[in-house]
């Protein structure tokens, strides 16, 4: 079946512009997670949701940073007057979590370029 | 907090060699540990977890690790590399106290690189 897809694959963006990075997660998965992955670094969490509810967005750097589910598929990463230090790879994965944790499926990620 | 520390950002073995990427982490309870590999321009996928059932974890592509609480160690090992296997892995162990749904947290990650 089909994996967790997300888009645009490439964005640049002047710096102060504010940027939408969409998510679609593998049908019928209930969590999906956003992490930030900067050049030659590791994944960082930025934040879950459980369906439509944001259970931790501990990881968001700032509150240019907004994500939103609504009706508990696709999910959006909004940034707000990006900077240059916003400049990485943002992933998406989903996971089909019944009460056990389950394996988190990721998609290719969004690079994101700050100019 | 959980944290995992790879030791070695790049590691180099000829083809058919034995492959060891070391990963140590530090939690205050029994964790749940991954191992991830990314190739170029892909998403991550999981070569294994550890969940506290067996703390000798097989994966997928041979690959298999082993969980050492004593060392707070969960090493990946392969006993022999394949130029297939030159990638970008990841150890991971969830964010908070394990079980049920959770975000990761990554190490820096060891790129694998495979002499012909």
């Amino acid at each position: 079946g089909a994996g967790v897809s997300q888009s645009p694959r490439y964005k640049v963006a002047k710096r102060g512009q504010d940027v939408a990075l969409r998510c679609d997660p593998i049908s019928g998965h209930v969590s999906l997670f956003w992490y930030q992955q900067a050049l030659g670094q590791g994944p960082e969490f930025l934040t879950y949701f459980q369906n439509e509810a944001q259970l931790d967005k501990s990881g968001l750097p700032s509150d240019r940073f907004f994500a939103e589910r609504p009706e508990g598929s696709v999910s959006t990463l909004k940034i707000q007057r990006t900077q240059q230090e916003d400049s990485a790879v943002y992933l998406c994965a989903s996971s089909n979590y019944r009460g056990a944790y389950n394996e988190q499926f990721f998609g290719p990620g969004t690079r994101l370029t700050v100019l | 907090a959980q944290s995992v520390t790879q030791l070695g950002s790049h590691v180099s073995v000829s083809e058919g060699a034995l492959v060891l990427l070391r990963c140590n982490y530090s939690s205050s309870v029994p964790p749940y540990l991954f191992w991830y590999v990314q190739y170029p321009n892909q998403g991550l996928q999981l070569l294994l977890k550890y969940t506290s059932a067996a703390t000798l974890v097989k994966g997928i592509n041979g690959f298999e690790a082993e969980f050492k609480k004593s060392e707070t160690s969960f090493h990946l090992t392969k006993p022999s590399a394949h130029m297939s296997d030159a990638a970008e892995y990841f150890c991971a162990v969830s964010k908070n106290s394990g079980g049920g749904a959770d975000g990761l947290t990554f190490g820096k990650g060891t790129h694998l690189i495979i002499q012909p």
